[in-house]
């Protein structure tokens, strides 16, 4: 079974600019949560939805926002980018209160 | 507020005991993860305890106290591959959804 998969898997991006990043669970899962995780440290909640509505919000700036569609991918946007915003960024995916599963993660540099 | 403490960094020898500890302070409580992370990988599911009591799979093990907000890992016979960072994290019971509380990892190095 495949498990989570995210793209990109590496971005380099400057500041003030975009970025958008893909997720698509694991097959039957309908919820996503978006972790950033800078080093050294435990990943940060950001974001959960479920059956394509929000269900929980971290402590993150509206510059963050996310979105999940009809077949449970999502994508996490993230705007105005600060050199602060340099981290990895995980997908975790999980049948609503199940154990998450994490995807390989998205490594985002802002120069 | 929400807070979850463990060791920052352990060292142990190949094929001994280790035991990671990780007490929590959270506004809720609806089960307690341990994963495991390798430099530049993504976190892997370990184990999983809401009810207080040791958890056991294969070389690994959990153990939960909910009156103490006490959890710890244990790893027995270890292995140069267990090196790695070990995350605790609970899952807060005042969210409806999934929300894990991660605890800042603890570095763990296996020498031979």
């Amino acid at each position: 079974d495949a498990g989570v998969t995210q793209s990109p898997t590496h971005l380099i991006k400057t500041r003030g600019q975009q970025v958008t990043l893909r997720c698509s669970p694991i097959s039957g899962h309908k919820s996503v949560s978006w972790y950033q995780q800078v080093l050294g440290q435990g990943p940060q909640f950001i974001f959960q939805y479920y059956e394509k509505e929000e269900r929980g919000r971290g402590n993150f700036p509206d510059r963050f926002s996310a979105r999940q569609f009809p077949n449970y991918s999502s994508e996490l946007n993230v705007n105005a980018l600060l050199l602060g915003d340099s981290a990895l960024y995980l997908c975790a995916s999980s049948p609503m209160q199940e154990t998450q599963y994490f995807g390989p993660g998205t490594r985002l540099l802002v120069l | 507020g929400q807070n979850i403490d463990q060791p920052t960094e352990m060292t142990a020898t190949e094929g001994a005991i280790v035991q990671i500890n990780c007490t929590y302070q959270t506004s809720g409580f609806n089960g307690l993860f341990w994963y495991q992370q390798h430099a530049g990988e993504a976190p892997t599911f370990l184990s999983y305890n809401v009810l207080d009591g040791l958890e056991e799979k294969g070389r690994f093990s959990s153990f939960l106290s909910r009156s103490k907000g006490y959890s710890y890992l244990l790893l027995k016979e270890l292995q140069m591959k267990d090196s790695a960072s070990y995350l605790c994290a609970v899952r807060d019971r005042g969210n409806q959804g999934g929300k894990l509380i991660f605890g800042q990892g603890t570095e763990l190095s296996v020498k031979p």
